[in-house]
């Protein structure tokens, strides 16, 4: 059984640059969850979606992050345009709900320069 | 927001050693969840203790849940190298899904 697919896994780019990250979540899960983790500030909340429909985007750190979900296999996380400060590991994470464990992808470690 | 934050910080520890870590929040909860990540790596459930239950058991691992003291501890047993990761726990305020996660607890077991 496929886990939660993020892509790329890695990316460098220079900042000001349009950065979209990828994610299909677990097929069933009806919620998925956009992180973001760095060493100063931990694991961070984004964004989460409810039967694609987002739930909470108060973590969305400014205008310049948007996260859609089309279809409830496929989510993108795009930052336009992006910063320095924008580096992190970038996690996607699907669960079925209902006190249900979250299932995380392997992350994409983004790099602005 | 409520946060769990977990406490020490870093454990380094002898294989075969028992290896705790503790985790307090601020508010109420539906339920605490606790998670390893491997370096490079997602994170991956371990064990989910409901605010009606005190003490759960998976394998080696042994999670209590105080919520007079909002506090849970996770006991790793008979530790072994591949045990080295770091630890997280995450609340569930309102049986939402919606997680907040501590800080981590960078565990190393020495073979």
């Amino acid at each position: 059984d496929a886990g939660v697919i993020q892509s790329p896994r890695h990316e460098v780019t220079e900042m000001g640059q349009e950065v979209t990250l990828r994610c299909k979540p677990i097929s069933g899960h009806d919620y998925l969850f956009w992180y973001r983790q760095t060493m100063m500030r931990g694991l961070e909340l984004l964004i989460y979606f409810n039967n694609n429909v987002p739930i909470d985007d108060s973590g969305m750190p400014e205008d310049r992050f948007s996260a859609k979900m089309p279809n409830a296999s496929f989510s993108t996380l795009k930052i336009q345009p992006s910063e320095p400060r924008d580096s992190a590991v970038y996690f996607c994470a699907s669960t079925l709900g209902g006190n249900q464990p979250q299932h995380f992808g392997d992350g994409t470690r983004l790099s602005i320069l | 927001s409520q946060q769990g934050e977990e406490d020490p910080q870093a454990l380094s520890i002898q294989e075969g050693e028992n290896a705790t870590m503790n985790c307090s929040y601020k508010t109420s909860i539906n339920n605490l969840q606790w998670y390893r990540q491997n370096s490079g790596r997602g994170l991956v459930h371990l064990i989910l203790i409901r605010s009606n239950e005190r003490e759960k058991h998976s394998g080696r691992l042994r999670v209590t849940l105080d919520t007079s003291k909002k506090s849970s501890s996770l006991l790793i047993t008979a530790s072994r190298a591949a045990d080295t990761a770091s630890y997280f726990c995450a609340t569930d305020a309102n049986g939402n899904n919606r997680l907040a996660f501590g800080k981590g607890n960078q565990v190393v077991v020495i073979p």
